[in-house]
C-alpha cells in the first residue's frame, strides 16, 4: 500500500504564531490528500480534502483562512495553522487514497501532535 | 442525517475473543472499512467489506448484512497489543467516508 509520512510529529508553539505541517506520499502519486483532525477520544472530523494543482476543498465549519492548504506536487500536501490559539491544539493526521478510486482504503500518515501554549 | 454507532469501551481477556459491533445509518452505502489506532498514533487499516458476509483475515474478521445496516469485527486469540480504537467508517453514495467514534477496546492479562 501507499506510504504516507508527515512531518513533524510533535509541534509545541505559541498563541498567534503559525505552524505548517507536511505530508508527503512517498511511492504514490496522489492527485487528493485529506486533513483529519482528532482531539482526544473523539473520532477523526474531515477538515479537507487538498487537490493538486487547484484549491483544497473545505468540510463545513473549518474556517479556509485559519487553515491553508497547498498541494502544490502529487506528492507534497502542507497545511498551515495560522494565528494558532489553544484551542487548535489537536492531532492533525493526513491520508492519501490507495488502489480502487473513491473506494480504496485510506493510508494514513504518522500524524502531527499540534499544542499551542 | 448519517450516524454511525459502536460500543464506546469494551474489556477482554487476553486469548480470549472480542466483538466489536458497528451499526450505521448512511445516505447510500459503497462499503465498509475496520481501522485500527493504538493511543497517539494514526489509524491503520484492518478490513475492508462492500458485500454481505464474513471476510477473514487472520486472527480477524469482518462481517456485513447492508441490510440490517450492520458490521462487526471479530478478534480471536487477544494480545495485549490489540489494545487500541477501533474504528468502523462507512462510505456513502458521495464516496464521502463517514467515521465512527470508535470502540477502545481493554485486554486484560
Amino acid at each position: 500500500g501507499a506510504v504516507v509520512s508527515q512531518h513533524p510529529s510533535w509541534v509545541i508553539c505559541k498563541s498567534g504564531t503559525s505552524v505548517k505541517i507536511e505530508c508527503r506520499s512517498l511511492d504514490f502519486q496522489a492527485t487528493t490528500m485529506f486533513w483529519y483532525r482528532q482531539f482526544p477520544k473523539q473520532s477523526l472530523m474531515l477538515m479537507a480534502t487538498s487537490n493538486e494543482g487547484s484549491k483544497a476543498t473545505y468540510e463545513q465549519g473549518v474556517e479556509k483562512d485559519k487553515f491553508l492548504i497547498n498541494h502544490a506536487s502529487l506528492t507534497l500536501s502542507t497545511l498551515t495553522v495560522t494565528s494558532a490559539h489553544p484551542e487548535d491544539s489537536s492531532f492533525y493526521i493526513c491520508s492519501v487514497r490507495g488502489l480502487g478510486g473513491d473506494t480504496g482504503e485510506l493510508f494514513f500518515g504518522e500524524g502531527s501532535r499540534l499544542t499551542v501554549l | 442525517g448519517q450516524n454511525i454507532d459502536q460500543p464506546t469501551e469494551m474489556t477482554a481477556t487476553e486469548g480470549a475473543i472480542v466483538q466489536i459491533n458497528c451499526t450505521y445509518q448512511t445516505s447510500g452505502f459503497n462499503g465498509l472499512f475496520w481501522y485500527q489506532q493504538h493511543a497517539g498514533e494514526a489509524p491503520t487499516f484492518l478490513s475492508y467489506n462492500v458485500l454481505d458476509g464474513l471476510e477473514e483475515k487472520g486472527r480477524f474478521s469482518s462481517f456485513l448484512s447492508r441490510s440490517k445496516g450492520y458490521s462487526y469485527l471479530l478478534l480471536k486469540e487477544l494480545q495485549m497489543k490489540d489494545s487500541a480504537s477501533y474504528l468502523c467508517a462507512v462510505t456513502d453514495s458521495n464516496y464521502q467516508l463517514i467515521w465512527g467514534a470508535g470502540t477502545k477496546l481493554i485486554i486484560k492479562p
